[in-house]
């Protein structure tokens, strides 16, 4: 146990709707990762959150957005869904914001658009 | 090209063997190297973690990193069938947010 939480595990819905994941980081960590992972893409970062500010931006999508909140836990709202957003997502957490700081994976959300 | 390069296998050995994975990278900035193991839909399982060049050994687990080359390696020895699973190779930069992977390398361990 990574000590990342991560919910739901698996979800089904439909195109153009509307979903939140949501993490919350090891204890002690001020940062969050998440990641989105298909067959054909391996692991690509979306976005990283720093003590509840933007830290930095990967390929993300406008139709998705990500926020961290006080309590440090964070989540990741994805529009207008597509097929092709079908993937498992991953929010993972570190301590520092930059550097070399090792990174701890949650267990996942997995999506299922249909 | 893809900054990080892993060839996807499957990489199919006895129980018993030394299993060998590589990556390759192609961004000189890198400085930090990470193998990770993940189970069929599973979250990322971190394995080893190096800074900049070198080799580093933990219980059954090797990880070499050259940066002149840039080439990183992951032994196992004594593999077992519980090593099954996909090992992803992760990198990142000194003063950089995010880790860049490796689309990973499937490996089976036959009892």
């Amino acid at each position: 146990d990574s000590g990342v939480t991560q919910t739901p595990k698996h979800l089904i819905t439909a195109t153009g709707q509307r979903v939140t994941l949501r993490c919350s980081p090891r204890s002690g960590d001020l940062s969050v990762y998440w990641y989105q992972q298909s067959l054909d893409q391996g692991l690509q970062f979306l976005i990283q959150y720093y003590n509840g500010e933007e830290r930095a931006k990967g390929n993300i999508l406008e139709r998705f957005s990500a926020q961290q909140f006080p309590d440090l836990h964070s989540e990741l709202n994805l529009s207008s869904l597509e097929l092709g957003d079908s993937a498992l997502y991953f929010c993972a957490s570190s301590f520092a914001g930059t550097g070399a700081n090792t990174i701890y994976f949650g267990e996942g959300s997995w999506l299922t658009v249909v | 090209q893809k900054e990080v390069e892993q060839d996807p296998g499957p990489l199919s050995v006895p129980e018993g063997a030394i299993v060998s994975l590589n990556c390759t990278y192609s961004n000189s900035a890198f400085q930090y190297f990470m193998w990770y193991r993940q189970y069929s839909r599973k979250g990322p399982e971190l394995l080893m973690y190096t800074y900049s060049s070198g080799n580093k050994e933990d219980g059954r687990f090797t990880a070499q990193v050259d940066k002149s080359s840039k080439y990183i390696s992951l032994f196992i020895r004594d593999s077992q069938p519980s090593d099954s699973a996909t090992y992803l190779c992760a990198m990142g930069t000194a003063a950089g947010n995010k880790l860049t992977f490796g689309g990973g390398t499937r490996v089976l361990v036959k009892p």
